[in-house]
């Protein structure tokens, strides 16, 4: 098994330009998140989608963010206009099926530099 | 909302003492799971406690679920400097089956 796939692995971009992150979940899984990482606000949860269909999206920080489950295999998440306030680590993680006992496998993470 | 908050921020420890991290929660949990995290890596899942006063051991790691469902903790006795990394506690509401609130984790160091 391949485990969660994401890309790029490290993104350096400047402001005002669009990023986009890339996540493939592990095959036959249901769910799958998106994270952030940062030192001060450490690991926050961003959007989750079920069955390809946005959940909760209420840890989305503001417009400039969204995300996208086209279908069961691939994941983006787009940042435009990036600002420097928005550099971290992106870790995307996906799990079987939404229940109360799901583990969460998590990918390697994006690590965003915005200048 | 819901909150989980996680102590300390950081150990630093001597290779051989033991470490303890403890994690509470605003609001009863459905469960709470444990990840490791190492120096630039990602979070790997550890274990889950579901019942009321689980205790569950993995080699030197015992968790515990507190009886109420609000609280949990991490003993590793006898540290090794592979056990290096941040260990983080995440929660379930008994309300929301998909979201996992994590804590603020626990970097630790060991000395050798």
């Amino acid at each position: 098994d391949a485990g969660v796939i994401q890309s790029p692995r490290h993104e350096v971009t400047e402001m005002g330009q669009e990023v986009t992150l890339r996540c493939k979940p592990i095959s036959g899984h249901n769910s799958l998140f998106w994270y952030r990482q940062t030192m001060m606000r450490g690991l926050e949860l961003l959007i989750y989608f079920n069955n390809n269909v946005p959940i909760d999206d209420s840890g989305m920080p503001e417009d400039r963010f969204s995300a996208k489950m086209p279908n069961a295999s691939f994941s983006t998440l787009k940042i435009q206009p990036s600002e420097p306030r928005d550099s971290a680590v992106y870790f995307c993680a996906s799990s079987p099926f939404v229940t109360s006992t799901d583990t969460q496998y998590f990918g390697p993470g994006t690590r965003l530099t915005v200048l | 909302g819901q909150q989980v908050m996680q102590i300390p921020q950081y150990q630093h420890v001597q290779e051989g003492e033991d470490f303890t991290t403890y994690c509470n929660s605003s609001t009863t949990l459905s469960n709470i799971q444990w990840y490791k995290q190492r120096p630039g890596g990602h979070p790997v899942f550890l274990i889950q406690l579901v019942k009321s006063g689980e205790v569950k051991k993995q080699k030197r790691l015992t968790f515990q679920f507190g009886e109420a469902k609000k609280n949990s903790s991490l003993h590793i006795t006898a540290t090794q400097t592979t056990d290096v990394g941040t260990y983080f506690c995440a929660g379930r509401g008994s309300s929301n089956t998909g979201k996992l609130i994590f804590g603020q984790g626990t970097t630790l160091q060991v000395k050798p």
